[in-house]
């Protein structure tokens, strides 16, 4: 099976710029998380979706959101970037409660 | 408040060496116990995972040793190679329905040759 997949891998954005990440689950996973990884802070809980719902949500702003499509791909959107938004995303997969498969991170940086 | 806490930050081993990461946990509704490698770069990789049920897993050079009643579990890496070298989390989660992991600061190792 193929892995977690994300697109762009690298990305850079000025300040109040907008930005969509997009997240290709495990084939067969419908459960698609997202985290923000930075050095400081360690991976922090973005939010969840199963079957295009969100199901759970972390404690991050409302410039944070997200949607699921009916074939669980999943994207996040941030708008009114700030430059502490720079970090790597993750997107995992997992079937439900199971184990989550991490993809390989959309870097942003935000100048 | 940290309901997974992770020890230590960084870790610095000579190759050969034994590499032990510990991690401490709150919630006892947590059942499902994984470790995640990440290389500089890369998402977090699944490493090794263990339930309750077991006191320890081994998976070649890695093992998870835990300890319920003190609400612990580590990681031992035996025979440290240079390839090693990355950063580890540990996470505690609850199988089944909508939890999600909760997941260490994460350790950076450092492996000499």
């Amino acid at each position: 099976k193929a892995g977690v997949t994300q697109t762009p891998r690298y990305l850079i954005k000025t300040r109040g710029q907008q930005v969509t990440l997009s997240c290709s689950p495990i084939s067969g996973h419908r459960s698609v998380s997202w985290y923000q990884q930075t050095p400081g802070q360690g991976l922090q809980f973005l939010f969840e979706y199963f079957s295009e719902t969100q199901r759970n949500k972390g404690n991050f702003p409302g410039r944070f959101s997200g949607r699921q499509f009916s074939n669980s791909r999943s994207e996040m959107n941030v708008s009114t970037l700030e430059l502490g938004d720079s970090a790597l995303y993750l997107c995992a997969s997992s079937l439900p409660g199971d184990t989550q498969y991490f993809g390989p991170g959309t870097r942003l940086t935000v100048l | 408040q940290q309901q997974v806490k992770q020890s230590p930050q960084s870790l610095i081993v000579q190759k050969g060496g034994i590499s032990i990461i510990n991690c401490a946990y709150e919630n006892t509704a947590f059942d499902y116990f994984p470790w995640y490698q990440q290389f500089p770069g890369k998402g977090p990789a699944l490493l090794i995972a263990i339930r309750p049920d077991v006191s320890e897993k081994k998976e070649g050079r890695f093992t998870i040793s835990f300890n319920k009643s003190a609400k612990q579990f580590s990681l031992h890496i035996m025979d440290s190679q240079p390839g090693d070298s990355a950063t580890y989390f540990c996470a505690a989660s609850k199988s089944g329905g909508s939890y999600i992991p909760t997941f260490g600061r994460g350790t950076s190792l450092i492996v000499h040759p």
